[in-house]
Order: structure tokens, then sequence, then C-alpha cells
């Protein structure tokens, strides 16, 4: 079965600080992995896939299949940031999506 | 254009009642998702259409609830009869197949049921 894992339930950084939204997941193949975020008053949507190796408002997530890791990276954290981020899964195009229970994130300034 | 469209956007009932939520999704999208989000948790699928067909319902509680996709647009998701425990938001999604697939799921905003 696969799963999804979001070790952080709330995380805070200061304005200009590093961020890491760190994102496990337990599957024996090669999955597609993504990242949604929900802004507060706003829909679920989605950030980036990690198929498209894009960066999207300077977050960027690289797919560890050693660690089965799929990190959301930031070297220069906003205040527009803080959202909620949820981690996603799916063993193939077509296949359901799996997500994980999610990451607040909040940005001080 | 609107996106993918929700109703109702709340909803309180008793324990016991019936309750019915629709979703229309984005003009030719063929797959339709339902998901389940609890507070504090993250969106678990309740049922995927392709079209008309439920192509996977595995996670939908058969006892109680019920979907269906007439024509392969609009979709309703009920539940009867409500237990406290469906208090919960309600999400609808909805996303291309084939080629297409990029795996991008487009939500709406969501029902919110309340059951007291």
């Amino acid at each position: 079965a696969q799963r999804v894992t979001q070790p952080e339930k709330l995380l805070s950084v200061f304005k200009g600080a590093p961020v890491e939204l760190k994102c496990n997941y337990s599957y024996s193949g090669s999955p597609e992995l993504f990242w949604y975020v929900q802004y507060s008053r706003q829909r679920l949507q989605l950030l980036l896939r990690h198929i498209s190796r894009e960066s999207i408002k300077g977050f960027t997530a690289d797919l560890n299949k050693g660690e089965t890791s799929f990190h959301l990276k930031k070297p220069f954290a906003q205040e527009e940031d803080s959202a909620m981020y949820y981690c996603a899964l799916r063993r193939t195009s077509g296949s359901r999506l799996t997500f994980g229970e999610g990451t607040q994130l909040t940005v001080n300034p | 254009e609107a996106g993918v469209v929700q109703s109702p956007r709340y909803k309180i009932i008793e324990k016991k009642q019936p309750v019915a939520f629709w979703c229309n999704p984005i003009s030719g999208h063929n797959t339709l998702y339902w998901y389940l989000q609890n507070l504090g948790q993250g969106p678990e699928l309740l049922i995927r259409y392709e079209n008309e067909e439920a192509v996977d319902d595995s996670q939908l509680p058969k006892d109680r609830f019920s979907a269906e996709r007439l024509k392969g647009v609009d979709s309703t998701l009920k539940i009867q009869p409500a237990e406290l425990g469906d208090s919960a938001v309600y999400l609808c999604a909805s996303s291309l197949r084939g080629a297409a697939d990029t795996g991008e799921l487009f939500f709406g905003e969501g029902s919110r049921l309340t059951v007291l």
C-alpha cells in the first residue's frame, strides 16, 4: 500500500529564513510525487510535481528514492508562503492520488 | 472560468438525517473525485470516476454513502443516514486523463458538513 508521511504538523520560520517541509513515502515502485498548497480561504491547488523538476514561487523539491523522500525547500521564506502544504503520491498515471496529513507553515515577519 | 463548483458550501444537519452534495467539474475533465477531509488531516479518496464509471470506490463506506455521476458530468455524493463522525469537509476534484494527465487535480471549495 502507498503511504505519505509528513512528520511536522506545524512549522514556523522567520521571513528570509530557509524552510524545508519534510515528506516521506512508502511505495516499492517508482511513484509520482506532488506538493499541493492551500492558502487561507483558497482552494487546494498544485504547487509542483517531481517530474517537471521545476521551481515554483521559489520552491523546489527533489525526489530521493534511496531515502524515499520528497522534501520541499525554499531558501528565503516570505510571509505569503504561509499556508497548508500537502505532499501527495500516485503509483502511475491514472491511479489514485494519496495525500499526507499536511504541514501548516507560518512565516513570521 | 469558475473551476470546480460545489454546493452547498455549508450544511448542518442532525444525526440520522440524509444529506447530499453536488459537484460540477471543469468542462472537458473526464475524471472526477470525491475526497473526505477531516479536521487536521489530509484529503482521503472516497471515490473516483472515469466518465460515468466508478473506477475506484474501495474506500467508500457503502452502507451509508452513495455516489453517482450520470452522463459523466455532474456528480452527487449522498450520506444516509448521517452520523456524528461524518462531520468533515467533502472535496470534489476533477482532472484530465490519458495523454493530458499531468497528475494535477483541480479542487472545488468543498462542502463543510456538521452533524449534530
